[in-house]
């Protein structure tokens, strides 16, 4: 079975510009969750989606920050404008049911923003 | 408020030596659930085993044991005659009710296995 499928995997891009991120979880998981790994910070939860729908998105730093999920099996990050301060790798992750279930992560994408 | 930590930053041993990760962790909640994952070179965080907070039954697969422990708030990871390829980042993990199940990851402990 294919597992949680990210892409790009790796981004660079000037500052100002839009950033699309993309993930398609595992079919039949109904939680789709977007982290961001930095040396500084660890690992942060951005937002998490039940059944397509937003659940939580008090990690999302700042208004430049959005996430749709149009479909069980697509989700987008968006990141407009972007500032080099968003460098970072951005994980999509999903899971059967809530937050007692394991999560299976993506590879993830690298985010550099010059 | 709920809180991982994983005070060891970076451990280094030798090839076939055991090793123990620590994690330490705080919540007020009585159902919870208790992670660890491995974050190898290639970057992709790979699930290694789950306990919830009414199960504090230690376990064992292969050369990976936990020991969990309420008492002390602790859930343990030892690795047995460890090998080069459990060189990784190993994070310990939290999620419970009164944080509506969100996931809380601890700092992570970089292993290095010199062979």
């Amino acid at each position: 079975d294919a597992g949680v499928i990210q892409s790009p995997r790796h981004e660079v891009t000037e500052m100002g510009q839009e950033v699309t991120l993309r993930c398609k979880p595992i079919s039949g998981h109904d939680y789709l969750f977007w982290y961001r790994q930095t040396m500084m910070r660890g690992l942060e939860l951005l937002i998490y989606f039940n059944n397509n729908v937003p659940i939580d998105d008090s990690g999302m730093p700042e208004d430049r920050f959005s996430a749709k999920m149009p479909n069980a099996s697509f989700s987008t990050l968006k990141i407009q404008p972007s500032e080099p301060r968003d460098s970072a790798v951005y994980f999509c992750a999903s899971s059967l049911w809530s937050g007692g279930a394991e999560q299976y992560f993506g590879p993830g994408t690298r985010l550099t923003v010059t | 408020a709920q809180k991982v930590t994983q005070a060891q930053t970076e451990i280094s041993v030798v090839e076939k030596e055991d090793v123990t990760l620590d994690c330490v962790y705080e919540t007020r909640d009585t159902t919870y659930y208790l992670f660890w994952y491995k974050q190898p070179p290639s970057g992709e965080l790979v699930f290694l085993i789950r306990r919830n907070s009414f199960d504090e039954q230690n376990e064992i697969s292969g050369r990976y044991s936990w020991n969990f422990q309420k008492s002390t708030s602790s859930f343990n990871f030892t690795i047995t005659a460890s090998q080069v390829v459990d060189s990784a980042v190993y994070f310990c993990a939290l999620s419970g009710n009164t944080g509506g199940f969100k996931t809380i990851f601890g700092a992570g402990t970089r292993l290095f296995v010199k062979a």
